[in-house]
């Protein structure tokens, strides 16, 4: 069964940095490019980031570029987003996708990132 | 960006009846190898979101064949045949053509 299980959530003050992490299981993770896609409490779905197959091509959104980093392990099948200089906008639960917008697609349930003082 | 424009963002229905969503994008979503770009997904209560067609009318695997994507170019709609009662909660579209991937603001099905 394929699944992604996304960890590292948490309460942090404004300005502080938090390091996601996706466990994939169940498929070959480096057959595919993977993406960090969030949803602020009560609304849509946001783009975060996507790195390719093997790290060489990624982007981000302008909301987080310069802030956030993704990156992979294709030895260990894990997916990160390390967060830095986090603001109360950030606040969302962060899915970790596979093949996102392609036939492949499958969501992870999500961490929750809260940025409160 | 491209913009994502879902209409409506409201749409109560009675089970067993047609329902359908449409997706507007600011710029074509078609491709040079003549693909849409266009997928969408449906969040169900307390759910992650799943993928429901991909390619602007490609149904994705396990979905059943009342979903139909339909359009091409800048103006999509999604049908849903005969509406069900797993069929509840939001639905988005997407388009993975360039990035910054964007969703439209989703549309909200639920049961008269």
């Amino acid at each position: 069964e394929v699944q992604l299980v996304e960890s590292g959530g948490g309460v942090v003050r404004p300005g502080g940095s938090l390091r996601l992490s996706c466990a994939a299981s169940g498929f070959t993770f480096d057959d595919y490019d993977m993406s960090w896609v969030r949803q602020a409490p009560g609304k849509g779905l946001e783009w975060v980031s996507n790195i390719n197959w093997n790290g060489a091509t990624i982007d981000y959104a302008d909301s987080v570029k310069g802030r956030f980093t993704i990156s992979r392990d294709n030895a260990k099948n894990s997916l990160y987003l390390q967060m830095s200089s986090l603001r109360g906008e950030d606040t969302a639960l962060y899915h970790c996708v596979r093949d996102l917008g392609d036939e492949g697609a499958v969501w992870g349930k999500g961490t929750t990132v809260t940025v409160s003082s | 960006d491209i913009v994502m424009t879902q209409s409506p963002l409201s749409l109560p229905v009675i089970p067993g009846e047609p329902a359908s969503i449409s997706c507007r994008s600011s710029q074509s979503l078609l491709h040079s190898n003549r693909y849409n770009y266009l997928s969408w997904y449906l969040q169900k209560p307390g759910q992650s979101p799943h993928l429901l067609i991909y390619l602007g009318s490609h149904r994705a695997s396990g979905v059943p064949d009342r979903f139909t994507g339909s359009g091409s170019g800048t103006d999509f709609t999604l049908h849903i045949n005969r509406v069900e009662a797993e069929d509840v909660g939001v639905y988005y579209c997407m388009q993975p053509l360039q990035t910054p991937y964007t969703f439209g603001q989703g549309t909200k099905l639920e049961f008269k």
